[in-house]
């Protein structure tokens, strides 16, 4: 099945620095991938989509200068946490949709998380 | 907008059957879902219903959607322990953005 992995799992910064995640489908090409952020015991929220060669699409209220993403290639998507903050300690999980997928299916596989904490 | 809620907690005796119910606000949602997740894990997709279905079955579980009233059900057969998670529903329209519900935390007790 369609693999998306996230790097790195967890990690731990000092406030103020920035911070990159990775997110990679493994053996699916995704012209979109999704960013989205869970607090503890809470739903997830979708943060932006990030389309492949071109500009994410923010959702209302995220800060597209504090959460820059960039998606450089069909397999690769990244969300960099500029001048971090404790209050962006949080669990941050994203998705990919298959570009082959036929338009009658409507999956996205998601990747495992990345739990970061801001001290 | 959008709006998809659960019931936060379920608790059940192994062997038995869950059934955790949600309801959702866009009547022109065309994909329904349920999503599980294990603590500290992503999400692992279960299985999806189209909107002009009313069932569908995939070994232990069923899905039903009573599309009338916005409602979406996941019956869990012979609950197991490891079937403690918690579990998501979610609705989208097309490629749209997914629109997770709160989240039911099913509790499994030996």
């Amino acid at each position: 099945g369609a693999v998306v992995s996230q790097h790195p799992s967890w990690v731990i910064c000092k406030s103020g620095t920035s911070v990159k995640i990775e997110c990679r489908s493994l053996d699916f090409q995704a012209t979109t991938m999704f960013w989205y952020r869970q607090f503890p015991k809470q739903s997830l929220m979708l943060m932006a989509t990030s389309n492949e060669g071109s500009k994410a699409t923010y959702e209302q209220g995220v800060e597209k200068d504090k959460f820059l993403i960039n998606h450089a290639s069909l397999t690769l998507s990244t969300l960099t946490v500029t001048s971090a903050h404790p209050e962006d300690s949080s669990f941050y999980i994203c998705s990919a949709r298959d570009r082959l997928a036929p338009e009658s299916r409507e999956t996205q596989y998601f990747g495992p998380g990345t739990r970061l904490l801001v001290l | 907008g959008e709006d998809v809620e659960q019931s936060l907690f379920l608790s059940v005796r192994e062997g038995d059957s869950s059934v955790i119910n949600c309801t959702y606000t866009d009547s022109s949602s065309t994909y329904l879902y349920w999503y599980k997740q294990e603590p500290g894990a992503g999400l692992q997709l279960l299985t999806y219903i189209f909107s002009n279905m009313d069932m569908k079955q995939d070994q232990r579980l069923t899905v039903l959607l009573n599309k009338k009233d916005k409602h979406l059900s996941l019956r869990i057969a012979d609950t197991q322990t490891g079937d403690s998670a918690i579990y998501f529903c979610a609705e989208s329209k097309g490629y749209q953005k997914v629109t997770f519900g709160t989240g039911t935390k099913l509790q499994v007790i030996p």
